[in-house]
Order: structure tokens, then sequence, then C-alpha cells
């Protein structure tokens, strides 16, 4: 059973800042998701990576299959990307994602 | 941008109660996925279905749960004889294929409180 650990599990920021949020896992995958839950409670799926970088906007996430390791980064932070970033990983047939217990992010004005 | 639709939002219902919850898929989407939340707690697997039939279930997924594509379109999951321990968000999912090339669409959730 795969195992998923983010970090940290809160971050309060100033506006502008540029934030990281990181994402280990102990058993390799077919592909790790980042998502972001307001506190409404919806889902949104931000990113599937299976390798390398991809990038959004401001967002961009990394992920290292080797070391079994993905970060999510924010540039320019705004208070409106205040949310839960939740990590995901499908460990490939039609196996459910397991996730971690996400990062709750505040950004400040 | 196509959506999955979750109905209703909010369901409270007595303990011992059978409810159902409702979704619509991507109407291209092929697997489909209910997921749940417990308040303060990380988003859990339930079942994934294919095919007309379940893929692939949890442990949590007991013989209360079952789930059903009654018409090509809804996809659900019923819960018989609730418990207070089923109180919780639950989340369907959907996705053209299973493999990394394709990801999900969440709908919103449903938030089922059983009292």
């Amino acid at each position: 059973k795969n195992e998923v650990e983010q970090s940290p599990q809160n971050l309060t920021a100033q506006e502008g800042e540029f934030i990281t949020i990181n994402c280990s896992y102990s058993v390799g995958i077919s592909a790790l998701h980042w998502l972001q839950q307001h506190p409404g409670g919806g889902i949104v799926s931000l990113f599937m990576l299976s390798s390398g970088k991809k990038k959004h906007g401001r967002l961009i996430a990394t992920i290292n299959i080797q070391e079994k390791h993905s970060s999510l980064h924010i540039t320019a932070s705004h208070p409106r990307d205040s949310a839960v970033y939740i990590c995901a990983v499908n460990g490939g047939g039609a196996d459910g994602l397991t996730f971690g217990k996400g990062t709750h992010l505040i950004i400040q004005p | 941008e196509p959506e999955v639709t979750q109905t209703p939002s909010h369901q409270v219902t007595q303990m011992g109660q059978e409810v159902i919850l409702r979704c619509v898929p991507i109407s291209n989407h092929l697997y489909f996925y209910w997921y749940r939340q417990i308040l303060g707690q990380k988003v859990e697997f339930l079942v994934s279905f294919y095919n007309n039939e379940i893929s692939e279930k949890s442990e949590i997924f007991d013989d209360q749960f079952s789930v059903e594509r009654p018409d090509g379109s809804n996809f659900t999951l019923k819960i018989r004889s609730t418990k207070l321990e089923d109180s919780a968000m639950y989340f369907c999912a959907s996705s053209e294929d299973h493999s990394s090339n394709y990801g999900y669409t969440f709908g919103s959730g449903t938030r089922l409180t059983v009292v």
C-alpha cells in the first residue's frame, strides 16, 4: 500500500511569496495528481504528472520518479490561492487514488 | 468545460435509513469512482466502476455499500442502513481511462450527515 506524505501540513505566507509544497510516496506509481480543495469542499484537479515538469499559469509541478518525490510551486502567491492542496497517487490499473492529508495554505494580503 | 454533477449537495438522514447519492459523470468518460472524506481527514477511495461492473474496491466498501449505473448516464452510490460514522463528504469522479494519460474530474461532493 502506498503511503503519501505531504509537507508542510500548514503554511501561512504573505501575498507575493514563492510557495513550495512537497509530496513523497513510498511505492512506484503510474501518475501523481495535485488537487486543490476550497473551503466549500469541492476538489479541482490542477496537474497530473508521470514525469518531469508541468506549468499552468503561476503553478508549477515537478516530479522525480527515482526519488519518489513531487513538488508544487506557486509563484507570486495571492490570497485567492488560499486552499488545501492535496497530492494523490495512482498505482496503475483501475485502482483509485491514494491521497495525502493535504497542505492548508493561507496567503495573507 | 464538462462537469461531473452530484446531487444532492447536502443530505441529512436518520441512522439506519438507506441513502442514494447520485452522480452524472462526463459523457465520454468510461471510468467512474466514489471517494469519501470524513471531516478533518484525508480523502479515501471507495470504489471504481467500468463497463457496468466494479473494477476495484477498498476495504471500506463493504456489503453496506453498492454502486449502479442504472440508465447509462447516472452513477449512484447506495448506502444501506446508515451509521453515524458514514457521515462524510462523498465525491464522485470520472476519467476517460485509468492510465496515466488522463486526469480525473471530480464532482463538487455530497455532504452526508447521519443523525
